[in-house]
């Protein structure tokens, strides 16, 4: 089945910088990569995605970009600010199967003030 | 709209004894999943209804494990026999089809004493 790893697991930067976050995936066929924000308490939330059509996808300050060579994807977030804090998961699928995500462990960002 | 509702919240529970868990997924959304996550780790898919196949239940960890979708719209998720590895949040998505979005809940935290 899909493996997929994340890193760094915790990420602390200064408000207004910059947050790259990473993932590989193991499985070839997989074809659709969300990332999903959670705050402490709720669900996680999808704050973007990308197919594997698709290079480069961007929203606002966010952006995600896909190599399906080197299969990995990662999350850029611009002009971070506090409220950017929380965990975040990217995942992956093969769309054609069962749907089932496979998450990352999750990362930790904080966005000092 | 309304989104994903899951009850209750909070559970805690004895060890040994069964808990049932409640996913109202998104109106119209004809796949539901579940999934775990335990403490510091990412999600782990646990089960996949999708309209009205036969669900995908290779995700389940153990017999003692099982779900349900009654009229293609609510879940339970029934633990027998509780452990207490089995604490962790136990969270509900939905899709509106099988290859769509997943939207999450805010989850159900479970502890077993």
């Amino acid at each position: 089945g899909e493996n997929v790893e994340q890193h760094p697991s915790t990420l602390s930067v200064q408000e207004g910088d910059s947050a790259v976050i990473k993932c590989t995936y193991s499985d070839s066929a997989s074809n659709y990569f969300p990332w999903y924000k959670q705050e402490l308490g709720k669900g996680p939330q999808l704050i973007i995605d990308i197919r594997s059509n698709v290079g480069e996808k961007k929203d606002q300050r966010i952006a995600v970009t896909l190599n399906k060579t080197a299969k990995h994807f990662s999350l850029h977030i611009t002009e971070t600010q506090p409220e950017d804090s929380a965990v975040y998961f990217c995942a992956a699928v093969d769309q054609t199967g069962a749907n089932n995500l496979f998450f990352g462990t999750g990362t930790r960002l904080t966005v000092i003030p | 709209g309304a989104g994903v509702s899951q009850s209750p919240s909070n559970k805690v529970t004895e060890k040994g004894k069964d808990v049932e868990l409640r996913c109202d997924p998104i109106s119209g959304h004809t796949a539901l999943y579940w999934y775990r996550q335990s403490l510091g780790q990412g999600l782990e898919f646990l089960i996949y209804f999708q309209g009205n196949s036969a669900p995908d239940k290779s995700g389940l960890p153990s017999d003692r494990f099982s779900a349900e979708r009654t009229g293609g719209s609510v879940s339970t998720l029934t633990i027998q026999r509780t452990q207490q590895e089995d604490s962790a949040v136990y969270l509900c998505a939905s899709s509106l089809a099988g290859a769509d979005t997943q939207y999450f809940g805010p989850g159900t935290r479970l502890t077993v004493l």
